[in-house]
């Protein structure tokens, strides 16, 4: 039982916007930054978005992630097929469940 | 560009103790900025933390492993290790070694992962 709630699933046609939710609490994502991770199938995850809506160099602008009270979301504009992939988001956590929680990830499908 | 490469055996068997390496390149582990981590996922499964060290040897480690956990650092070598004991066959996973924004659940390179099997 993972600390942040994802859905275990999420799916879109090319060129849709899609949305993956992530769920925790005061403790984690309530008081720091989310960081979202993209793992496409057999290779390591890679960094997508920190600090809640930052992208590092090379990821593209469909990619986009905002937070609101103790949840975050991760948006995916104009999809593409190789943006089918697991996605986890993560956070810094206060309590005595961290220092840091992952999400339980998100398949990710493009149709 | 930093590059991390996990060394150790792919079988372990139950009751024993997993032993991997994390190779640091490009980068130093001596650094105030990061910290050095370990991340496992189970086939089919999702991410979970491990626990990080600091240069100056301060860990911190996921609660729920912490009794059987222990992450070293060789500054000399400019790598950093994870020790797992008593393991069964729930710890077969793959082992990713990260670098770790101090203070933060940010990892900004990654290992390529190490399957470690728990079977006899």
């Amino acid at each position: 039982q993972s600390v942040l709630t994802q859905p275990p699933s999420a799916s879109g046609t090319p060129g849709q916007r899609v949305t993956i939710s992530c769920s925790g609490s005061s403790s984690n994502i309530g008081s720091n930054y989310v960081y979202w991770y993209q793992q496409l199938p057999g290779t390591a995850p890679k960094l997508l978005i920190y600090r809640n809506n930052q992208r590092p160099s090379g990821v593209p602008d469909r990619f986009s992630g905002s937070k609101s009270g103790t949840s975050a979301s991760l948006a995916i504009s104009g999809l593409r097929s190789e943006d089918e992939a697991d996605y986890y988001c993560a956070a810094w956590d206060d309590s005595l469940s961290g220092p840091v929680v992952f999400g339980g990830g998100t398949k990710l499908t493009v149709l | 560009q930093v590059q991390l490469q996990e060394s150790g055996p792919g079988l372990v068997k139950p009751s024993e103790t997993l032993s991997l390496t994390c190779n640091v390149s490009g980068g130093s582990v001596s650094s105030d900025s990061y910290y050095w981590s370990w991340i496992r996922q189970p086939p089919g499964r999702g991410l979970e933390w491990i626990g990080y060290i600091y240069y100056t040897g301060s860990t911190n480690y996921n609660p729920s492993l912490k009794s059987r956990v222990t992450i070293s650092i060789d500054t000399s070598k400019n790598q950093f290790s994870l020790k797992l004991s008593s393991v069964t066959a729930a710890d077969t996973a793959v082992y990713y070694c990260a670098r770790q924004l101090a203070a933060a659940a940010h990892f900004d390179y990654w290992g390529q992962g190490t399957l470690v099997t728990v079977s006899s």
